[in-house]
């Protein structure tokens, strides 16, 4: 089955730019959705169709997606901004979907 | 706005059954897919089952298939997970969450609940 690979963590000062990868074969081919989750709370999605954000979602969180390599990119960021982060997509030959393993964002 | 209220979560002995509901408000279910996504203690999100709005289409995770079932009921507004052979691996948080398309495929969960416990235990 389609395997996503993530960084475990990522750190970064704030006001500094957060750029976190999902790793997939041919993932460009692919809709990359991506989910924040604060600890103790339900994900929120922060990016759907690779690079579309939902309404309500700051305009300092994009998505692109090239190659074998789908990236979230956070810029400016905020103590707020420090928690997992899934990639997720729908992989139509097992028709399933499929999470990446997430990335853990720490704020120095 | 979006509700989503999961009930029926709680302490059950491996090989026994458990059923959860998802209660939905604030928009119109029977136009939406929707998901159950589970969350092991202290671990990652796993999508477990995935219905399309009518219940026409249904599709499961390989760790659950045979074992679990995935239904709604449009009249009441509700989604379901019937459990059945439980194992200790089964043991999560477990969400229900909304999808953006009515058929829930090559899409995304917009709206998650806040999520019910399950506990597989002897």
């Amino acid at each position: 089955s389609y395997v996503l690979t993530q960084p475990p963590s990522v750190s970064v000062a704030p006001g500094q730019t957060a750029r976190i990868t999902c790793g997939g074969n041919n993932i460009e081919s692919k809709r990359v959705n991506w989910y924040q989750q604060r600890p103790g709370q339900a994900p929120v999605l922060v990016i759907h169709y690779s690079s579309d954000r939902p309404s309500g979602i700051p305009e300092r969180f994009s998505g692109s997606n090239s190659g074998n390599t789908a990236t979230l990119t956070i810029s400016r960021v905020e103590a707020g901004d420090e928690a997992d982060y899934y990639c997720q997509l729908w992989d139509s030959s097992s028709d399933h979907y499929v999470f990446g393993a997430g990335t853990k964002v720490t704020v120095l | 706005q979006v509700q989503l209220v999961e009930s029926g979560g709680g302490v059950v002995q491996p090989g026994r059954s458990l059923r959860l509901s998802c209660v939905a408000s604030g928009f119109t279910f029977s136009y939406s897919g929707m998901h159950w996504v589970r969350q092991a203690p202290g671990k990652g999100l796993e999508w477990v089952a995935l219905t399309s709005y009518d219940g026409g289409n249904k599709y499961y995770a390989d760790s659950v298939k045979g074992r679990f079932t995935i239904s709604r009921d449009n009249s009441r507004n509700t989604l379901f997970l019937q459990m059945n052979s439980l194992r200790t691996d089964d043991t999560a948080v477990y969400f229900c969450a909304k999808d953006s398309s009515r058929l829930g495929t090559y899409s995304s969960s917009s709206d998650w609940g806040q999520g019910t416990l399950v506990t597989v235990s002897s």
